[in-house]
């Protein structure tokens, strides 16, 4: 059984690019989450996405945007790159209520030049 | 807004002594999550406590939860080389709707 997937994993863009990130959940599940984990900091939440809507949202701005397909899979982007977005992005996925916890990918680790 | 503390962010410790990590969250909360990190690798989940009271064992590690003090513990026991790494304590909802909110993490180093 696959767990979480991410890709890439590794990720080299300029300031003002674009940039999507790709994330397959575990199988049977069917909520996907975004986070941004810093170097040396705790992952901070960006977004979830069920049942292909965005159910919550993090303190981020409009420049990061998301998509979830009818697969459960989950793109995460975003637009006009800042040196500050530098940093490992991480797709965690659950099902429902029944999941007590939070499986996570691998993630993509994104550097801004 | 719901925020979550950890105490202390940076621990060195010797090999075979006992220490414990704390974690305090502002708000009302249905579950608590405590992840291990490897330097460059994902989030490992190592418990995830439900209720007041709530107490779990896993090896030298033990965590539980104090709900009305909005407060768990990482109990760590007779420490080995192999459990450094960064531990983070996290808090949520039942509905899995509801985002999970890390603390900051603490960095665990045990020195032989």
């Amino acid at each position: 059984d696959a767990g979480v997937t991410q890709s890439p994993t590794h990720l080299i863009k300029t300031r003002g690019q674009q940039v999507t990130l790709r994330c397959s959940p575990k199988s049977g599940h069917d909520t996907v989450s975004w986070y941004q984990q810093a170097l040396g900091q705790g992952p901070q939440f960006i977004f979830q996405y069920y049942e292909e809507e965005e159910r919550q949202r993090g303190n981020f701005p409009d420049r990061f945007s998301g998509h979830q397909f009818p697969n459960y899979s989950s793109e995460l982007n975003v637009n006009a790159l800042l040196l500050g977005d530098s940093a490992l992005y991480l797709c965690a996925s659950s099902f429902g209520t029944v999941d007590e916890k939070l499986f996570f990918g691998s993630g993509t680790q994104l550097s801004v030049l | 807004e719901l925020k979550v503390e950890q105490n202390p962010l940076f621990l060195s410790m010797q090999e075979g002594k006992n220490y414990t990590i704390y974690c305090n969250y502002s708000t009302t909360s249905d579950r608590l999550y405590w992840y291990r990190q490897d330097p460059g690798k994902s989030l490992e989940s190592l418990f995830v406590l439900l209720s007041n009271g709530a107490v779990k064992q896993e090896g030298r590690l033990m965590a539980s939860l104090d709900t009305k003090a909005r407060l768990s513990t990482l109990h760590i026991t007779a420490a080995v080389h192999d459990l450094s790494a960064t531990y983070f304590c996290a808090v949520g909802r039942k509905t899995s709707y509801d985002k999970v909110i890390f603390g900051p993490g603490t960095s665990l180093s045990v020195i032989p």
